[in-house]
């Protein structure tokens, strides 16, 4: 079993609609969590951290965790073509000061 | 404020060749990062630094792969010698650790091709 699990896609939607990602992750003591998105030929950049139960918003982006459920997801409301990228989940076990990064889902925003 | 530069941007190189990677993370940024990824990857931590010290060295092939920071700022990585499966993207990256929050800045990485 992979440490950060993702769907690698690509996932399809209509300019307008929301796009749902989702990730998982098999350390439990696992602390932090982020997203980052990477378009084709860059690096990856950050657009949200987590580390609560729950949902945080950031603009368009909201970010939600469960814990218990070792689930962490990112919901792009109103998705526009300039969306379209990579989208990185990378996990921070507890203390370790290292991410470990899922394989990232595939993001197309189509008009 | 002058983000991760590396360099450098493109290196093609035959098998069994030495090849360096040069790093120079954001001011102050004393968490220094080195990463691989792969095409269709996510990024692997191969190495991190605090200040000039190696924390995290497990996931760095030591056989071929070597890496210093000196003066706590710059880096270098270095493959020697190089194999077909190097063909890669090595990031690096940086950080100032806060707690929980510890945001990683990115590089543009430097694009690896062994023939």
């Amino acid at each position: 079993q992979k440490e950060v699990e993702q769907n690698s896609g690509p996932l399809s939607v209509p300019e307008g609609a929301i796009a749902s990602l989702n990730c998982t992750y098999s350390d439990r003591g696992s602390q932090s969590f982020f997203w980052y998105r990477q378009y084709s030929g860059k690096s990856p950049e950050l657009i949200m951290f987590i580390y609560s139960n729950g949902d945080k918003e950031d603009g368009r982006f909201t970010a939600q965790l469960n814990k218990a459920s070792q689930y962490v997801s990112l919901l792009i409301r109103d998705s526009q073509p300039s969306d379209s990228a990579t989208y990185l989940c990378a996990v921070s076990p507890s203390n370790t000061g290292k991410l470990i990064f899922g394989q990232g889902t595939t993001l197309q925003v189509k008009p | 404020e002058a983000g991760v530069v590396q360099s450098p941007r493109y290196k093609i190189i035959e098998k069994k060749q030495p090849v360096a990677f040069w790093c120079n993370p954001i001011s102050g940024h004393n968490t220094l990062y080195w990463y691989r990824q792969n095409l269709g990857q996510g990024p692997e931590l191969l190495i991190r630094y605090e200040n000039e010290e190696a924390v995290d060295d497990s996931q760095l092939p030591k056989d071929r792969f070597s890496a210093e920071r000196l003066k706590g700022v710059d880096s270098t990585l270095k493959i020697q010698p190089a194999e077909l499966g190097d063909s890669a993207v090595y990031l690096c990256a940086s950080s100032y650790p806060t707690g929980y929050y510890n945001e990683q800045f990115f590089g543009p990485g430097t694009r690896l091709t062994v023939l």
